[in-house]
């Protein structure tokens, strides 16, 4: 009953490093989200994605962060030279196809364990 | 954007008691979720809402989604000491692709 995958759980990165966080999504579901959290603070949505397509990177800065969601494999989510202000838990988050001709939508969202980025 | 107010930011309270907390927005959404979060974990689905009005219960948990589907709240009754977490409110409006979260609030239970 594996429940969605984040590794590494921790991870330390020195400024100007690259930080690479990974999620493998539920069994069967195929829609995958990230989110921020900064301490003492609610999520905050980054991107969202299926196989192979970004459906919504709104939350995403648009300079160093990029996400994929490849065919066969993981999610990655890759942040480039970082720095102090992206210390903070990324979680992933995935959920079920649905299915518009139901007229349902897949809001319930199953989350990781989270990665804690700590920037030196 | 979206904000999602949610009071109070903590609480400490007698294991026992019952627990009220609420959420409101300044848009509407049409679900509303809550969620709970333990120390160095990833938030877990508690209760979902989907019709205004809406008076949905999961054991000691209760919580509605308000008739102007700008708001809900969470009410955990005879609280125990694993109740301890942070609670979020989140919602979701059938135009967006995402959950927007509420700030949390922090629950701590005296024994």
């Amino acid at each position: 009953n594996a429940g969605v995958m984040q590794n590494p759980r921790h991870l330390v990165r020195r400024r100007g490093q690259e930080a690479r966080l990974r999620c493998s999504p539920m069994k069967g579901h195929s829609h995958v989200y990230w989110y921020r959290q900064l301490p003492e603070e609610g999520l905050k949505f980054m991107v969202y994605l299926q196989k192979e397509n970004i459906i919504d990177e709104s939350g995403m800065p648009k300079e160093r962060f990029s996400a994929e969601f490849p065919k066969e494999g993981p999610s990655i989510l890759r942040i480039q030279q970082v720095v102090r202000g992206d210390s903070a838990a990324y979680f992933c988050a995935s959920s079920p196809w649905v299915g518009q001709i139901m007229g349902a939508t897949n809001e319930k969202l199953f989350f990781g364990s989270g990665t804690q980025l700590s920037v030196l | 954007g979206q904000q999602l107010n949610q009071s109070p930011q903590s609480m400490f309270i007698q294991e026992g008691e019952d627990v009220s907390m609420n959420c409101t927005s300044s848009s509407i959404f049409n679900t509303w979720l809550w969620y709970k979060q333990d120390p160095g974990e990833g938030p877990v689905l508690l209760i979902a809402l989907y019709k205004a009005g809406e008076l949905t219960s999961n054991g000691r948990l209760t919580a509605q989604f308000g008739i102007t589907r700008k708001d809900s709240f969470l009410n955990i009754s005879a609280s125990i000491p694993s109740d301890v977490g942070i609670y979020f409110c989140a919602g979701h409006d059938d135009a967006g692709n995402m959950l927007t979260f509420g700030g949390g609030t922090r629950l701590m239970v005296k024994p």
